[in-house]
This record gives C-alpha cells, structure tokens and sequence, in this order.
C-alpha cells in the first residue's frame, strides 16, 4: 500500500533555531517527491521538489534532501522564524499514472515561539 | 503566487441545505482536483477532472457532485449538507503536462449545523 508517514507530529522550537522534519515513504513507482507549507486556514503551498537523481535541494532556508533507495526525506530548516509556523507536508508523487497520483502525508505542525 | 480562487472561504450552513463551493483559475490548467481536509489529518481527493466536460471519482468517497464547463471554472455541490460534511474543502489545478505541479487555492472551511 503507497503510503508516505512524517514524523515528528509535532514541532516547538525557538525563533532562530534550526530543525528537520522526516518522510518516509513507501510509494512506488517513484516519480518526483515535493515539500508544501501550508498555513493555517490556507492551501498548500510547494516548498521544494525533487526527482528521482536528485538528492539535494535549497529554497532560501530551507534544504530537503532524498534518498530514493531508503525512501527518505527530509527538509532542515535553518535559522527559523516566527513566519515558518505552519503545517509541512510530504507528497510524493506517483510516476504510474497520468494523473500524476498524489500521496500526501499528515504533516509535522511546526510552532516557532519568540 | 498561484491565481486560483475560493468561495466562499467559510461557510456555516443548518443540514439539508444545497451548497455549492466555487472554485476558479485564471492559469488556463487543464486538470482541477477537489480535496478533503479534515485537521491534522492528510489531504483526500474526492473528485478531479483532465479537462472541459471531464470529471471522475477520487480515492475518498463523497457525496458531492462536480462539474466542468468551463476549463477556469470547477463547482462542487453538495445537494444536501449534513454534519459528516463538516471540513476543509481545498481546490487545486495543474497543467496537463509537465511533473504534476499542484497549484492550490486557499480553502473553503464548510461548517454544517
């Protein structure tokens, strides 16, 4: 069954500090797997995205990195702000369909406190 | 930022009410998606569509209907809302080719009563 499983739950870290959050997936076959943010009460909004070669990728602050053959991800965040609370969400996407199949994970809620 | 649009972005109705959340893109992309969001809980789609006169089913059952006349223009109805329907409703677009970029519109919460 494709699955795609985040961890922790959960975040609180201070303003400033760094942090990762984890995707294990088990979605084959692979076609490309993307961090989103989404902010309370808005749509999700894509962070990052990443192919099968490649293994990392920055946006600003953010750096997530995969190994296609653990079926990991994960996305470091450096020197957080109080804007980085929100929900990131692992997707993975799934290269068998033309649809472009969409599996997403529950999401790490991440609180930066002052 | 993407252009696709939600209304209304919350809507409290009493049960047995019809609704109907609107969902529009100005990108021109041939394939919309309708998820289910429920909190702390992942994303489900419940209805999709490739293109004009096109609309399937997704994994998550629903008892709501869509359709597709217009390729900016993707309506989902709910012919009598009940409290089960109670979510988030999250609209999303993508081009038809290309890696599958969702663009994703900013929610409509739907409270049923």
């Amino acid at each position: 069954k494709n699955q795609v499983e985040q961890s922790p739950q959960s975040l609180i870290i201070l303003e400033g500090k760094n942090c990762t959050l984890q995707c294990n997936y088990t979605v084959s076959p692979f076609s490309n797997l993307r961090w989103y943010k989404q902010d309370t009460g808005r749509g999700p909004v894509s962070l990052t995205i990443m192919t099968f070669s490649e293994n990392t990728k920055s946006n600003g602050r953010y750096t997530a990195t995969l190994d296609a053959d653990t079926k990991q991800s994960s996305l470091h965040i450096t020197a957080s702000q109080l804007s980085d609370s929100a929900s990131y969400i692992c997707v993975v996407i799934d290269r068998g369909s033309t649809l472009g199949r969409l599996y997403f994970g529950r999401g790490t809620q991440l609180t930066v406190w002052p | 930022e993407a252009d696709i649009y939600q209304t209304p972005r919350y809507l409290v109705i009493g049960t047995g009410k019809k609704i109907t959340l609107e969902c529009s893109q100005t990108m021109g992309h041939d394939k919309m998606y309708w998820y289910q969001q429920d909190p702390g809980m992942e994303l489900h789609l419940i209805h999709y569509s490739y293109g004009v006169n096109s609309t399937e089913k997704g994994d998550l059952s629903s008892e709501s209907t869509v359709s597709r006349i217009r390729t900016e223009h993707f309506p989902l109805t709910l012919e009598s809302a009940r409290p089960s329907h109670t979510s988030q409703y999250l609209c999303a677009s993508s081009p038809f080719e290309g890696p599958y970029e969702q663009y994703f519109g900013p929610g409509t919460r739907l409270t049923v009563t």
